[in-house]
């Protein structure tokens, strides 16, 4: 299967900007992902960017995209305490592009 | 409109015992997946059956079966449990290929441990 590749830790203080980044293996993948987990719950979509795009906004986050690197970031603005989780990002199969593979996760932890 | 639902929330095995994990969705998927949960190993995939009659092996299916009892419901089952089976699962579902994008919706988890 696809690797995914992220870091485990992120501590960012209130009002900051948090940037979690991603590094995947499949370059033909369709789709790319970020979910976040809060404690104790599923995961759930933040957001997503196909591969032909390299940024998408959406309110506070940004995500970008560098194909060539094949690098994936997600840009949290004005961090709040409720943005606290694991964020996870995932990639498409890219024969069966509804199954999805996942890092292992980023804890975000904010504090005040 | 309930999503994804799993029971149950919690369960303590001894080893070798056996024991099924129900999911259900009311979102009138085609697709749904079972995967574990570790610490610091992510999600990764069992089994999954990308539509109602069919069932797919996934990165870990060793020691587990699957049944995908109709469109709505597809459960994960233990037939000899193994504390490396200790884990949380989850479910989620998707409805490709018409959808833009193949999000998937997971349930709440079902946290298993195996002594």
């Amino acid at each position: 299967g696809e690797d995914v590749e992220q870091s485990l830790f992120l501590s960012v203080r209130e009002g900051d900007s948090s940037v979690i980044n991603c590094t995947y293996t499949d370059s033909s993948s369709t789709y790319l992902y970020w979910y976040k987990q809060e404690p104790g719950a599923g995961l759930q979509l933040l957001t997503y960017i196909f591969s032909n795009m390299d940024m998408k906004q959406d309110q506070r986050l940004t995500v970008l995209l560098n194909k060539k690197d094949k690098h994936l970031s997600l840009r949290i603005a004005d961090t709040q305490t409720g943005d606290s989780a694991i964020y996870f990002c995932a990639e498409s199969d890219t024969v069966n592009d509804y199954k999805l593979s996942f890092g292992a996760g980023t804890t975000v932890t904010v504090r005040a | 409109n309930a999503g994804v639902t799993q029971t149950p929330k919690f369960q303590v095995l001894k080893t070798g015992q056996s024991m099924t994990l129900q999911c259900a969705q009311d979102m009138n998927h085609n697709s749904m997946y079972w995967y574990r949960q570790d610490p610091g190993m992510g999600l990764r995939l069992i089994y999954y059956s990308a539509s109602e009659g069919t069932t797919d092996k996934g990165e870990v299916p060793n020691g587990y079966n699957v049944s995908r009892l109709n469109k709505r419901e597809f459960s994960l089952r233990l037939e000899s449990a193994a504390p490396s089976q200790t884990s949380v699962y989850f479910c989620a579902s998707s409805e490709p290929p018409q959808a833009r994008s193949y999000e998937q919706y997971f349930g709440p988890g079902t946290r298993l441990t195996v002594t």
